[in-house]
């Protein structure tokens, strides 16, 4: 079946540290991947997406590139803040399924000035 | 703005009672989805709907039972709540209906402690 491996955390960074987050995934298809965020007291929101191979994401500093031969899609930013501060879900969409998602089981980050 | 809201954020309830936790999306949305977050585990999908009257189990049913009667509202219901479902339970929406990839819009979450 389909799953997502995510490094365990925590991270722990000081600010303007370069930030990297593993995340593999086995699926049949080709599922389109997710990097979802949940704010300490909050829900998740999505940070970025890529539907097929080769895609990057981006969203407020942070990139990842959806790498079919590695069936990985790691996230990354270059300069942390300690507004980053974190937990962070990859998460991968089964094709065909009305928009399942299957979650890793997530990283937290913690920044530090 | 997207907005998915649950009825409540805290929840303390007692061995065998019954649990209904309330979900709702002002957006249109057909699909509706109920997950447990659980440390270490991760968010784990319990049920989800892709339309009114529509359910479909997730990958952990068990123990629990959803409603939609409505297209804006999806229940998670816990027939005989016990203490191995205390967890945060997170609600999320997406708009499209079947295969499309679509971004799940997330509510704040309900934190349930069952004694």
């Amino acid at each position: 079946g389909n799953s997502v491996t995510q490094m365990e955390g925590p991270v722990t960074l000081s600010e303007e540290a370069f930030l990297t987050i593993n995340c593999t995934y086995t699926a049949t298809g080709y599922p389109s991947l997710f990097w979802y965020v949940q704010y300490p007291g909050e829900g998740l929101q999505l940070l970025l997406k890529a539907t097929k191979a080769d895609d990057k994401g981006s969203n407020k500093g942070f990139e990842a590139t959806y790498r079919k031969e590695t069936t990985s899609f790691h996230l990354e930013k270059g300069s942390v803040q300690v507004s980053d501060s974190a937990v962070y879900f990859c998460a991968l969409e089964n094709t065909g399924t009305a928009s399942k998602l299957t979650f890793g089981t997530g990283t937290r980050l913690q920044v530090t000035l | 703005d997207v907005k998915v809201t649950q009825s409540s954020r805290y929840l303390v309830k007692r061995t065998g009672e019954k649990v209904f936790l309330e979900c709702v999306q002002d957006m249109d949305h057909e699909n509706m989805f109920w997950y447990r977050q659980d440390p270490g585990l991760g968010l784990r999908l319990i049920y989800f709907s892709y339309d009114v009257k529509m359910k479909e189990k997730g990958d952990i049913p068990e123990g629990y039972s959803v409603s939609r009667e409505k297209k804006e509202r999806f229940s998670l219901i816990l027939e005989s709540a016990s203490t191995n479902q205390t967890s945060m339970y997170l609600c999320a929406s997406s708009l499209s209906g079947i295969v499309n990839t679509d971004t799940q819009y997330f509510g704040p979450g309900t934190r349930l402690t069952v004694l």
